[in-house]
């Protein structure tokens, strides 16, 4: 079964500092794995994907992962956190069946002034 | 172009009565999703439509959650006699071609709230 794990249901950067935001995943095959973003009272929005291609995904706003075969992980980063990054992000890898995406239960990022 | 849209974007009803919530994919995505966000599951798969084939329910929590897609497009979501756990916000995405991997693009979502 696949799955997907983010570590830190909140976390909480200084602007201009920088952001990690962690995710493990499960599977047996291998994975194709996304990242969205959701701003309060809005829909999900792809921030950045990786599909077996380069292993260092840059997306939108700034950020990118690094998919880590060997450590099972697709951490998300980004150098500087804005105001604006302040956000629930999900961590999610594509089910090998039908395409269903299986999301991690979410990190909410909290930026101070 | 436009994106994915679902209506109502609010819907408050009482314990036992049904709901039904409309989503309209992108125009030519193929494949139609439906999932549950709520504060105790997180977001969870319900239904998956795509094209002709028969559709995958695996992820539906009860007989009381049916779905349609009409002509390929619009998706229904109906959720009979409604329980207080059903509240949650209920998303909907569509993708162009599934087997070539491309993302979900999610509409913004309904948030029921069972009373």
């Amino acid at each position: 079964a696949q799955s997907v794990t983010q570590l830190g249901s909140h976390v909480s950067v200084s602007e201009g500092a920088l952001v990690l935001l962690r995710c493990n995943y499960s599977s047996s095959v291998p994975p194709y794995l996304f990242w969205y973003v959701q701003y309060p009272n809005q829909g999900l929005q792809l921030l950045l994907k990786y599909t077996s291609a380069a292993t260092l995904v840059k997306g939108i706003n700034g950020f990118e992962a690094e998919f880590k075969k060997s450590e099972t992980s697709f951490h998300l980063t980004k150098p500087s956190a804005h105001m604006s990054d302040a956000a629930e992000y999900f961590c999610a890898v594509r089910s090998n069946q039908g395409g269903k995406l299986i999301f991690g239960q979410g990190t909410e990022l909290s930026v101070k002034p | 172009g436009a994106g994915v849209s679902q209506s109502p974007s609010n819907k408050v009803t009482e314990k036992g009565k049904d709901v039904e919530l409309r989503c309209d994919p992108i125009s030519g995505h193929t494949a139609l999703y439906w999932y549950r966000q709520s504060l105790g599951q997180g977001l969870e798969f319900l239904i998956y439509f795509q094209g002709n084939s028969a559709p995958d329910k695996s992820g539906l929590p009860s007989d009381r959650f049916s779905a349609e897609r009409t002509g390929g497009s619009v998706s229904t979501l109906t959720i009979q006699r409604t329980q207080q756990e059903d509240s949650a916000v209920y998303l909907c995405a569509s993708s162009p071609n599934p087997q070539a991997r491309n993302e979900q693009f999610f509409g913004p979502g309904t948030r029921l709230t069972v009373l």
